[in-house]
């Protein structure tokens, strides 16, 4: 089965710098890698995603990038707000088509955004 | 999301108890899913449900059974609880026809098994 890593396990920067966070995926067949942020006391809300054939997506302060014959992909969050603080997954998916959208996920990173 | 909503929110047993989870969803979504995350661990998924009567296995589901009910609901039943039971349990829904593999998170369940 898929097997995803996610480095580093905690994450301490300064308002404005940036934060990126990596993960790796053992699986050629997946094809859907998002990203999900949990806040203190919720569950997990998506807050990008990027799929197997683009290199990279951005949405304002975020953005994905993938390597496909790596098979690595990371999240990139710039110019880092203190609501920025919080733990985000990665996962990985064979898609809709591939075993019906079961993710696996990384193990998190707490980010925290000092004052 | 208040779209999906699980009960109870927190739950604490005591080893060999029988012990049911639930989940809800107005979304409408056909898919479900129930997922445990553990400190260092991640989500780990246990079981998920493409539609009713329909029950997948998923990564962990040794000491876990669901049950689901109608569309709109999706049970995890812990059939003898043990201590390394004791985890944070989402459920979580997603609907195939969106074309998007997007899955929408209940607030959590904290069970405790003592």
């Amino acid at each position: 089965g898929e097997n995803v890593e996610q480095h580093p396990s905690t994450l301490s920067v300064q308002e404005g710098d940036s934060a990126v966070i990596k993960c790796t995926y053992s699986d050629s067949a997946s094809n859907y890698f998002p990203w999900y942020k949990q806040e203190l006391g919720k569950g997990p809300q998506l807050i990008i995603d990027i799929r197997s054939n683009v290199g990279e997506k951005k949405d304002q302060r975020i953005a994905v990038t993938l390597n496909k014959t790596a098979k690595h992909f990371s999240l990139h969050i710039t110019e880092t707000q203190p609501e920025d603080s919080a733990v985000y997954f990665c996962a990985a998916s064979r898609g809709l088509t591939g075993g019906g959208n079961k993710l696996t996920f990384g193990t998190g990173t707490q980010l925290k955004v000092e004052l | 999301d208040a779209d999906v909503t699980q009960t109870p929110r927190n739950r604490i047993t005591k080893t060999g108890k029988r012990i049911m989870l639930e989940c809800s969803q107005t979304k409408g979504h056909d898919r479900m899913y129930w997922y445990r995350q553990d400190p260092g661990l991640g989500l780990r998924l246990i079981y998920y449900s493409f539609d009713v009567k329909d029950i997948n296995k998923g990564e962990i589901s040794d000491g876990y059974s669901v049950s689901r009910q109608a569309q709109a609901k999706f049970s995890l039943s812990l059939e003898s609880a043990i201590p390394n039971q004791t985890a944070l349990y989402f459920c979580a829904t997603s609907a195939h026809w969106t074309g998007t593999n997007e899955q929408f998170f209940g607030p959590g369940t904290r069970l405790t098994v003592l």
